[in-house]
């Protein structure tokens, strides 16, 4: 069961580049979502996705950019890269649900260095 | 605002002692409060869940109990073996008509334990 795949799973990145991070998860999950993991921080949420086509800002949105296009799928975005930008990204996803009790899959991170 | 603070870490216990992360939070409302495990390397996956006040979550030995008198979520373990050596978040998720299963998590509590 592949459950939620991220790709890559290591990149470093020079200051300025861009770069995009695939999320792809065969569960047909409505929701999607991106993560940023910090040191002392746990994990914060940079954009989510409660369906095709659409996308809103989490808690730390600066940045970064993403798109839905397909179910399957929610892309994370880099245009200019920085130092600020280093950090683990995990990709999560979840059923629709009319409650918040509903369990978030998790794929393995991509750990981003920007130098 | 929402939020959770957990225990600072990291906790070393050797094999078979008694394992408690202190989870306090804050939330309009009633969420519901999770706990989830990042093993090495890996991403993170769910490890007990409640949903309502009083509500024990259980699963590998684990249970933590939802206490809305205190607002806290404590994780135990009576007896931790080496392999229970990970990272451990406390997380809460919003009820609500703008929920969307977003999570918000503590600082995470690194848990080592010795043979």
């Amino acid at each position: 069961n592949a459950g939620v795949t991220q790709t890559p799973k290591f990149r470093v990145l020079k200051t300025g580049q861009s770069m995009t991070l695939l999320c792809a998860q065969d569960m047909n999950h409505e929701y999607m979502y991106w993560y940023r993991q910090d040191p002392g921080m746990g994990l914060r949420l940079i954009h989510y996705s409660v369906g095709e086509g659409t996308t809103a800002k989490g808690e730390v949105p600066d940045g970064y950019n993403v798109s839905r296009l397909k179910k399957q799928n929610f892309l994370l975005g880099l245009e200019s890269a920085a130092p600020s930008q280093t950090s683990v990204y995990f990709c999560a996803s979840s059923i629709r649900t009319g409650g918040p009790n509903t369990e978030a899959f998790f794929g393995q991170g991509t750990r981003l260095t920007v130098v | 605002g929402n939020s959770v603070t957990q225990m600072e870490g990291p906790v070393t216990l050797s094999e078979e002692a008694f394992l408690t992360i202190n989870c306090t939070y804050t939330a309009t409302g009633y969420p519901s409060l999770f706990w989830y495990v990042q093993y090495p390397g890996e991403g993170l996956q769910l490890l007990l869940k409640a949903t309502k006040a009083d509500d024990k979550g259980s699963n590998k030995g684990f249970e933590a109990t939802y206490r809305k008198e205190t607002t806290s979520f404590h994780l135990e373990k009576g007896s931790v073996q080496v392999s229970d050596s990970a990272v451990y978040f406390c997380a809460l998720s919003a009820h609500g008509s703008s929920n969307t299963g977003k999570l918000i998590f503590g600082q995470g509590t690194t848990l080592q334990v010795k043979p």
